[in-house]
């Protein structure tokens, strides 16, 4: 167990719609990564925060916004969803905005029909 | 850009090492890691090294990193059915002092025979 969680840890929902992702740091980390891992894309990342700022950006659609909130839980909004956006969403988290030690949660499966 | 390759399959005999192996492209890649993903399962950091070093070696793990060639590799001693399971090589994306996310590898998947 690497202390992060992801809720919820299942989620099937139609084309269109809009869902949200919620992650939990491990105490005491201060920064928030979001992955996807996909068959044909592999294993992305999509956007870090630290301390509730956006710090990076990856390969994350415009349809697709984050959040880190002053209790440091992170939500990752989908919206308008495709069917090429099913996947395992990840999120991860350090101490500091450097990425040396990131660990991950266990991930939301993301189906779209 | 960077990219990090790896063979996608690597079977080996209950026992013997398993050595998998992995190559990035950017030079300033900080941190190098092998996060490991066992069926429906997250990702577990393995390891990592720095990249002003050799080698790093954490009881049946050892990593050695070849900064000239960009080659990372691996090696589990004594490979056990536990170990089966899909290997991920990661850099750091940027090496500066500022924000990183990961640049992963498709991963290896580890097959362990009997």
């Amino acid at each position: 167990d690497s202390g992060v969680t992801q809720t919820p840890k299942h989620l099937i929902t139609a084309t269109g719609q809009r869902v949200t992702l919620r992650c939990s740091p491990r105490s005491g980390d201060l920064s928030v990564y979001w992955y996807q891992q996909s068959l044909d894309q592999g294993l992305q990342f999509l956007i870090q925060y630290y301390n509730g700022e956006e710090r990076a950006k990856g390969n994350i659609l415009e349809r697709f916004s984050a959040q880190q909130f002053p209790d440091l839980h992170s939500e990752l909004n989908l919206s308008s969803l495709e069917l090429g956006d099913s996947a395992l969403y990840f999120c991860a988290s350090s101490v500091e905005f450097r990425a040396d030690t990131q660990y991950f949660g266990p991930g939301t499966r993301l189906t779209v029909l | 850009g960077e990219d990090v390759e790896q063979s996608l399959f690597l079977s080996v005999r209950e026992g013997d090492s398993s050595v998998i192996n992995c190559t990035y492209t950017d030079s300033s890649s900080t941190y190098l890691y092998w996060y490991k993903q066992e069926p429906g399962a997250g990702l577990q950091l393995l390891t990592y090294i720095f990249s002003n070093m050799d080698m790093k070696q954490d009881q049946r793990l050892t990593v050695l990193l070849n900064k000239k060639d960009k080659h990372l590799s691996l090696r589990i001693a004594d490979t056990q059915t536990g170990d089966s399971a899909i290997y991920f090589c990661a850099e750091s994306i940027s090496g500066g002092g500022g924000a990183d996310g990961l640049t992963f590898g498709k991963g290896t998947h580890l097959i362990i025979q009997p």
